[in-house]
């Protein structure tokens, strides 16, 4: 199947600063991306569509400008969470889809943690 | 969007067949089934997908109620790498072809005893 790779797997931060997610397809152009967060014993919860070239989507009651998306290529999209607090603190999975491949199917990232402290 | 009902857990035995079982009495006549799975500590990946008649992959069969209110995944033999949490997920034909998201249940947490 399709490859979708997150950077970094993990990472821990101080509260207050801001901290990037890169999400890319490897082996295939997406012009949309996913965005999820799952925290612990949780599913995964939807946080925003991400569209090649345009401004993302979000979901009812996530801040726009605190988890600040970008999708600057065909195979690249970025989910930077700004002034992160404890509570931000969550498993990030993107995903993407391959319309090469009929597009059903959507192609998970291993995710990033993200620990706030 | 339509719901789906899975069991919160369920075990098995290595090498034994397993039946995870999902309800979705409010199904429309367009929406497709789909089953991901995930791994602890990592992202979901597709299992398997279907609208009307069973269906058969290298990873698991799905059977599909024939008035499609209920749908089964079966894992014909059971491996300790099978552990995960299992989700059933509806997609509206619309959103096949559109490509837009998966909306996530909580899921079937499936343990394999060795």
């Amino acid at each position: 199947g399709a490859v979708v790779s997150q950077h970094p797997s993990w990472v821990i931060c101080k509260s207050g600063t801001s901290v990037k997610i890169e999400c890319r397809s490897l082996d295939f152009q997406a012009t949309t991306m996913f965005w999820y967060r799952q925290f612990p014993k949780q599913s995964l919860m939807l946080m925003a569509t991400s569209n090649e070239g345009s401004k993302a989507t979000y979901e009812q009651g996530v801040e726009k400008d605190k988890f600040l998306i970008n999708h600057a290529s065909l195979t690249l999209s970025t989910l930077t969470v700004t002034s992160a607090h404890p509570e931000d603190s969550s498993f990030y999975i993107c995903s993407a889809r391959d319309p090469q491949r009929g597009g059903y199917e959507q192609f998970f990232g291993p995710g990033t943690r993200l620990t706030v402290l | 969007d339509a719901k789906t009902t899975q069991p919160n857990s369920m075990e098995s035995n290595e090498e034994e067949p397993v039946h995870l079982p999902c309800n979705h009495s409010t199904i429309s006549g367009t929406d497709y089934i789909h089953w991901y799975r995930q791994l602890p500590s990592q992202g979901p990946e597709y299992v398997i997908h279907g609208l009307t008649s069973n269906v058969n992959n290298r990873m698991a069969s799905l059977a599909i109620a024939e008035d499609r209110k209920s749908s089964t995944l079966i894992l014909h033999r059971a491996t300790l790498r099978d552990a995960a949490v299992y989700y059933c997920i509806l997609r509206a034909v619309r959103e096949e072809t559109s490509g837009s998201r998966l909306t996530f249940g909580e899921g079937t947490q499936l343990t394999v005893n060795p």
